[in-house]
């Protein structure tokens, strides 16, 4: 089975950086995802880590560690709108099935 | 733009009903896939289906069935509805392993 761990909520304010670690165990590995999820809204994917390493999408970026099966996603320059929920989510090497973690609550204060 | 439609964006259905939620995409992906979302619950998977006709279990099948007779389209079944299916469901679609979803807009559903 599939386990992951992400903190439930995390507070900055708007020009900050704000880091959400996910560690995670599992089988069938075959890389990381984050999406952002806003109140009412579906989930949007936001990055893919398959190899060790930094992957940079303007203000958001992710790393992974596969030997530390750990992931973050680092998000810059925060602003209100990015208050919305994160998801981490193991990519499965059987059809790309994801499990998702519970989701990161953040909230960005002025 | 790439999309995932998903039918209907708020359905109240009867205990005992059989519902039918449908999902197309655009994008030709092979790869197809149901969730339901609660809260304190996440995201946990239904169903999936990795091509045409076929299709595999998720974390909590039971009460649900899929068909997927048509690359685009993957539809999920509630065989007798419940009052524990109120929830909202989200489809998605993806290229493979090494892809993120693409969510649908989501169907909340209410089972009276």
């Amino acid at each position: 089975g599939q386990s992951l761990e992400q903190p439930s909520e995390v507070t900055a304010v708007e020009g900050a950086i704000v880091q959400i670690n996910c560690t995670y165990q599992t089988s069938g590995f075959y890389g990381l995802s984050w999406y952002q999820q806003h109140d009412g809204g579906a989930p949007t994917f936001l990055s893919y880590n398959g190899l060790d390493g930094l992957e940079e999408t303007g203000r958001f970026s992710s790393f992974l560690s596969r030997s530390d099966s750990y992931g973050y996603l680092l998000l810059q320059e925060l602003q209100m709108k990015d208050s919305a929920s994160y998801f981490c989510a193991v990519n499965e090497a059987n059809a790309g099935k994801s499990t998702f973690g519970d989701g990161t609550t953040l909230t960005v204060k002025p | 733009d790439v999309k995932v439609t998903q039918s209907s964006r708020y359905l109240v259905k009867r205990t005992g009903e059989k519902v039918f939620l449908e999902c197309v995409q655009d994008m030709d992906h092979e790869n197809m896939f149901w969730y339901r979302q609660d809260p304190g619950l996440g995201l946990r998977l239904i169903y999936f289906s990795y091509d045409v006709k076929m299709k595999e279990k998720g974390d909590i099948p039971e009460g649900y069935s899929v068909s997927r007779e048509k690359k685009e389209r993957f539809s999920l079944i509630l065989e007798s509805a419940s009052t524990n299916q109120t929830s909202m469901y989200l489809c998605a679609s993806s290229k493979g392993q090494a892809y993120g979803y693409t969510f649908g807009s989501g169907t909340r559903l209410t089972v009276v």
